[in-house]
């Protein structure tokens, strides 16, 4: 059952802390989104990569996030420093782009409380 | 800019009514439209995508129609559960492009 695994599930942290976001995308997927959710913005592109490329990170705060794709098995989402207002769930998607429905598959997304 | 409403905010009905839910979009020129379910505190499940060249899709008692040339899309649920209390969310995107989504629909509905 292929599914798009995200760790850490919940992560709390101080202020001025790094935090590192991992997701394993759905093999064979070319398109690897990050999206994140609050209450009041409801859920906004960060970040997205095709064939590891980034290729749109406009919704990104670009001094303290960087996203990244090492390899076609993992991408990564850092804020340094991590301030309060980045408290949200952070989710990754993936997707075939290229294919007939160019459906995104979600995983289960990251909750990040920063105190 | 893309822009995705859906209204209302939140619905309560008792079981076994049918229901609509409802998407509006401000441009026509999408690819796909896609309505997702969420739990409370849990992740995304994808319930039904519409290409832009389908007028609906079905899926057991769920049935999404999309209207392009008005920018509208509905979500039809037959004889709603109380294990259909969730979060609707339907989002839109072009051609490999990222999903801009509504705010989603709450919906309770009860025993």
């Amino acid at each position: 059952d292929a599914r798009v695994t995200q760790t850490p599930r919940h992560k709390v942290t101080e202020m001025g802390q790094e935090v590192t976001m991992r997701c394993q995308p759905i093999l064979g997927h070319n398109t690897v989104f990050w999206y994140r959710q609050t209450m009041m913005q409801g859920l906004e592109l960060l970040a997205y990569f095709r064939n590891r490329a980034p290729l749109d990170d406009s919704g990104m705060p670009k001094d303290r996030f960087s996203a990244e794709m090492p390899d076609a098995t993992l991408a990564t989402l850092k804020i340094q420093p991590s301030e309060p207002r980045d408290s949200a769930v952070y989710f990754c998607a993936s997707g075939e782009v290229g294919t007939a429905y160019n459906e995104q598959f979600f995983g289960p997304g990251t909750r990040l409380t920063v105190l | 800019k893309q822009e995705v409403t859906q209204i209302p905010a939140a619905l309560s009905v008792p079981e076994g009514e049918n229901l609509v839910l409802n998407c509006s979009f401000t441009d026509s020129a999408i690819y796909n439209l896609q309505w997702f379910r969420q739990d409370p505190g849990k992740g995304l499940t994808s319930l039904l995508l519409i290409q832009s060249s389908q007028r609906e899709q079905t899926s057991g008692r769920l049935n999404a129609s999309l209207d392009k040339s008005s920018g509208r899309s509905t979500l039809y649920i037959a004889a709603s559960q109380p294990g259909d209390s969730a979060t609707y969310l339907c989002a839109t995107n072009q051609a490999g492009t990222a999903l801009i989504f509504g705010k989603g629909t709450t919906l309770s509905v009860s025993s």
